[in-house]
């Protein structure tokens, strides 16, 4: 079955800090990507998106690149702020007709001043 | 703020009891998701309705149950809780469900089983 694999956090970056969150996906066909950030105490939202390879998804300064070959939507930004502190889910959608959602385990991140 | 509405906030309620959670969709969104979110399950997709039918399902036990109503918002019945399904349930909506479309999250629904 299809699997979304993040990895572990907690990560733990100072101010203005480079970010790599990586994920890799397990799916058959051609599934779309996703990233979401849960703040805490509030819901999911989403924070891009690609839907075919080599698509780039972008959204306040983070970007993630559906690599098919590779089977990665790594997430990455360039400075990160304070305000970037929230847990990230890599998520895939398959395209066989239903839309079964898979999330990774989510990985959390704390910026620190 | 997402357009997607869930209550109650909480619940607290004992083991063996029956709890409903709603949800509204974002204005003209046909389809309805419902997610569980817990500390060891992590966040599991439970099932998919799209304009009233059932579309996709996913880790949803047998003692749970869902419904869109023909104003789409949609309720998950819970029944003869455990403790272990005290959890954060989500609902989310997009536009017409397919694998390209973006869900939107509601804030969700904290149910505590004790």
């Amino acid at each position: 079955g299809d699997s979304v694999t993040q990895m572990e956090g907690p990560v733990t970056l100072s101010e203005e800090a480079f970010l790599t969150i990586n994920c890799t996906y397990t799916a058959t066909g051609y599934p779309s990507l996703f990233w979401y950030v849960q703040y805490p105490g509030e819901g999911l939202q989403l924070l891009l998106k690609a839907t075919k390879a080599d698509d780039k998804g972008s959204n306040k300064g983070f970007e993630a690149t559906y690599r098919k070959e590779t089977t990665s939507f790594h997430l990455e930004k360039g400075s990160v702020q304070v305000s970037d502190s929230a847990v990230y889910f890599c998520a895939l959608i398959n395209s066989g007709g239903y839309q079964k959602v898979t999330f990774g385990t989510g990985t959390k991140l704390q910026v620190i001043p | 703020d997402s357009g997607v509405t869930q209550t109650p906030k909480h619940l607290i309620t004992a083991t063996g009891q029956r709890v409903t959670l709603r949800c509204s969709p974002r204005s003209g969104d046909l389809s309805v998701y419902w997610y569980q979110q817990s500390l060891d399950q992590g966040l599991q997709f439970l099932i998919q309705y799209y304009n009233g039918e059932e579309r996709a399902k996913g880790n949803i036990l047998e003692r749970f149950s869902a419904q869109q109503f023909p104003d789409l918002h949609s309720e998950l019945n819970l029944s003869s809780l455990e403790l272990g399904d005290s959890a954060l349930y989500f609902c989310a909506s997009s536009d017409r469900g397919r694998s390209t479309d973006t869900q939107y999250f509601g804030p969700g629904t904290r149910l505590t089983v004790l």
